[in-house]
This record gives structure tokens, sequence and C-alpha cells, in this order.
């Protein structure tokens, strides 16, 4: 069994390019595919990333999802960062059939 | 694409039995290829994965919830359902369906409350 470890918040302005991590804590990261959710205040999770590195729909290519084996993480990047940006990030993935989601990371977007 | 739509009771006491379905249009319940899921996130809270079916009947629980809960399929309907027993209000929580295999999917989801 594994866990799925993300920062807390993170901050960054208008603008510029942010990278949000999701650290496996055992097994390799590669295993089994990364999921990554947007939660903004008040509304229900939407994929942004799903099969680690692909764009759900509708979501616009500012967004990139990928895996560093090196750190056994997975990687959310948000470039040319906007205030609608800001919102809840939740990565998941999976072991066996079971899920596993990380505990998600406050972006605020200043 | 799938859409998937929760439905059941938004208040239920304490004690009692949580049950909500999961109508799924834009294809089958019935895809090999699929699994169905269920999972929460209470009130200002994380997600957490409650379980997953597949439409051959096997399903895999959460661990910490496993003693409480039950996941089914109608294939006629077309929906899976989650029935949760002997809930308090650390049940309170917001429900998601969801789809995984292929592009995932989830449903908007529904709050329900455990209260007296």
């Amino acid at each position: 069994k594994f866990m799925l470890n993300q920062p807390q918040s993170v901050s960054e302005s208008p603008g510029k390019t942010v990278t949000i991590s999701c650290t496996r804590t055992s097994g390799s990261i590669a295993s089994n595919y990364v999921l990554w959710f947007q939660q903004r205040p008040g509304s229900s999770p939407t994929i942004v990333i799903y099969e680690d590195s692909q764009r759900y729909f509708g979501v616009p290519d500012r967004f990139s999802g990928s895996l560093d084996t090196s750190s056994n993480s997975a990687s959310l990047t948000i470039s040319g960062l906007k205030t609608e940006d800001e919102a809840d990030y939740y990565c998941q993935s999976y072991d066996g059939n079971n899920w596993v989601f990380g505990g998600g990371t406050k972006l605020t977007v200043l | 694409q799938l859409q998937l739509q929760e439905s059941g009771p938004g208040l239920v006491k304490p004690s009692e039995t949580l049950s909500l379905s999961c109508t799924v249009s834009g294809g089958s319940v019935a895809r090999s290829s699929h699994y169905w899921a269920w999972t929460r996130q209470p009130p200002g809270k994380g997600l957490e994965w409650i379980a997953t079916i597949h439409y051959t009947g096997a399903t895999d629980y959460s661990p910490s919830l496993k003693s409480r809960v039950t996941m089914s399929m109608d294939t006629s309907r077309n929906q899976f359902s989650l029935k949760l027993t002997s809930v308090t209000a650390a049940d309170t929580a917001f429900y998601y369906c969801a789809s995984i295999g292929g592009i995932p999917n989830w449903g908007r989801g529904a709050l329900v409350t455990v209260s007296s």
C-alpha cells in the first residue's frame, strides 16, 4: 500500500508557471496511471489530466502532466497562470483496483 | 462521452443506511473495459475512494469502509449503486460516482447529510 504526498499549498503570480508535485511513497510512480483533478471553491472536482499526461476534454494546453521516476513523483504544470486557475488540485493513482488520492494542494494565484 | 448522474436521499438519519444510485448515459455499464466507482468528499476535506465494481460483479472496497459498504450493478437500468450501513455524522459528504477504463468520467456529486 502506498500514499501520494502533495504540498499543502503553492502560490504564484499571474502569467507565471507553477508545478505541483505528487510523490508516491512506495512502488514506482510509473506502475499505475496518475490523474489530476481541479476543484474550484464551491464546485465539484473536474479531471484535468488522465493517464499521466493526457489533457481532459476542454482543458487548455497550459496544463500538462508528467512523471519523474528519479523522484518517484508525478507533476502538474500550469503555465501562463490565470486567476481562474486558483483552486485545489488533487492527484490520484491506483493500488491494484484500489484508488489512492493525494491530500490536495491549494493553488493561490496572486 | 459517458455521463454519470448520482441520485438518492440528501438526508439520512444516524445508524440508518445510505443508498445512492448512479445512472449512466452514453454507454452501457456492461462494458468489459470499464470499472465503476464511488468516491466521497466530506465538506472542506479531501477525496476518499469508497468502492469499485466491474460488470462481472467483482468488487473492491476501501479497507476502512469494507464492513459497511455494498456496491452493486443493475444492467437493466444501466445503473450502479452504493449502500453504506450504520451511518454517522462522519459519513456526511459529497458522494461522486465515476467510470474508469479509457477516458474517465465523474458525476457532479450528491450531498448526503447524516443528521437526526
